[in-house]
């Protein structure tokens, strides 16, 4: 049971180009997040989904796009990438349930750097 | 604006003694504060919850103390040993399943053997 994998690990991108990372869950979750960590700033919510076909902003969403085709994936883009999106980017996923609150399972994250 | 302010940035301990990390919010409507840990390398992890209507909730040598009038939680940890290094976060929420989550900071704990 691998629960949140993302894909790649490490990357490193030039200042305007794009690339789409990939995380996928195998817990049969609906809900499914992006977030990104930096130093001193914890993490902050880029988009997210409540579902397959759905999508929302977070806290920090401008330069970036989600989509959720399927169920189990949630992919983020970067169209044009800047300096600024230099950033470790967690990838989390969590059930849906009608009483109490479930936790969000993270994957290992996602190390970008942008030159 | 950061609705969840997390002290101290950093916390050295002896191993042993205990860690006590801060936490306040903003947000009244808030119900539900969990804290994850996050090892090098790795995701953060779920570490403990409370929710508003009780005032302290324990598990093992880690527990959650919340003072819901002075909007402030804070997690203690007893008997701290160096495989606790690590860094924490508090959180918050409302509603229930899929609501998004306010993270405070971070609090990097060093326990040194």
């Amino acid at each position: 049971n691998a629960g949140v994998t993302q894909t790649p690990k490490f990357r490193v991108l030039k200042t305007g180009q794009s690339m789409t990372l990939l995380c996928a869950q195998d817990m049969n979750h609906e809900y499914m997040y992006w977030y990104r960590q930096d130093p001193g700033m914890g993490l902050r919510l880029i988009h997210y989904s409540v579902g397959e076909g759905t999508t929302a902003k977070g806290e920090v969403p401008d330069g970036y796009n989600v989509s959720r085709l399927k169920k189990q994936n949630f992919l983020l883009g970067l169209e044009s990438a800047a300096p600024s999106q230099t950033s470790v980017y967690f990838c989390a996923s969590s059930s849906f349930w009608t009483v109490g609150n479930q936790p969000q399972h993270f994957g290992d994250g996602t190390r970008l750097s942008i030159l | 604006q950061q609705q969840v302010k997390q002290s101290p940035q950093s916390l050295i301990v002896q191993k042993g003694g205990i860690s006590i990390i801060n936490c306040a919010y903003e947000n009244t409507a808030f119900d539900y504060f969990p804290w994850y840990q996050q090892f090098p390398g790795k995701g953060p992890a779920l570490l403990i919850a409370i929710r508003p209507d009780v005032s302290e909730k324990k598990e093992g040598r880690f527990t959650i103390s919340f003072n819901k009038s002075a909007k402030q939680f804070s997690l203690h940890i007893m008997d701290s040993q160096p495989g606790d290094s690590a860094t924490y976060f508090c959180a918050a929420s409302r509603g229930t399943s899929g609501s998004r989550l306010t993270f405070g900071e971070g609090t990097q704990l060093t326990v040194n053997p």
